[in-house]
């Protein structure tokens, strides 16, 4: 199963930023917090990932709370072409392997 | 640099035939592999994963199953196909538990079984 929860649809209007919360309260001290998001047919898509420190590159910024237990995701200038399902997973290491297990993600439209 | 490569694209067989899905990286060795499904307006569940050649983890009971003859190589098989095998199929690979990296995703094959 799934160790995050994510709300099942957000709207964001064009050129504003988008925020994306994800809770993760049962992630382990050395599990990545993961964010993917995925349009139409097509496969996922990697934006960023992070343990503690906030993160930022050329596509979004992810800022995970103190306690780790919550991120969030941000898109500062959405654009049409944002309009895509994200996913906030928890990267989950066990014995010699690790593996990403998607939950069911936010569904974000991005409104002209 | 990295790629993946997964074909075909789509595919339409009819309940009972055979399944064979290939998916093949290039520029990397020793990655780990995975074969995901995403049945029509639903999440992506993992079905196998691999860390090593003929080392391979099934995440579900199912129709299907999935070797690694090759170090890159990792196919997906059905000896024969139910209605419900039909959705998306997405083949992924990653550096391993040593790196945090994420994954890379193939285009995906669109099966349609019926």
């Amino acid at each position: 199963d799934a160790k995050t929860t994510q709300p099942p649809s957000m709207d964001c209007a064009e050129g504003r930023a988008a925020n994306l919360p994800c809770n993760h309260s049962t992630i382990s001290g050395n599990e990545y917090v993961y964010w993917y998001r995925q349009i139409h047919s097509q496969g996922p898509q990697y934006i960023i990932h992070g343990l503690k420190n906030n993160e930022t590159n050329e596509m979004a910024s992810l800022i995970i709370t103190e306690d780790r237990k919550s991120s969030t995701l941000i898109l500062p200038h959405a654009t049409l072409r944002d309009t895509a399902v994200y996913y906030c997973i928890v990267r989950v290491t066990q014995g010699g392997s690790e593996k990403l297990v998607f939950g069911k993600g936010t569904k974000l439209t991005v409104n002209p | 640099s990295q790629t993946i490569h997964q074909w075909p694209a789509t595919l339409v067989q009819p309940v009972g035939s055979p399944l064979s899905l290939e998916c093949t990286v290039e520029g990397t060795s020793n990655p780990n592999l995975y074969w995901y499904r995403q049945a029509a307006g639903r999440g992506l569940q993992l079905l196998f994963y691999s860390i090593g050649i003929d080392q391979i983890s099934s995440e579900v009971p199912q129709n299907l199953s999935a070797s690694r003859p090759q170090d890159r190589q990792f196919i997906l098989s059905s000896k024969k196909l139910l209605l419900s095998d039909s959705g998306f199929y997405l083949c992924a690979w990653s550096a391993g538990t040593q790196a945090n990296y994420g994954y890379t995703f193939g285009s995906g094959t669109r099966l349609t079984v019926v």
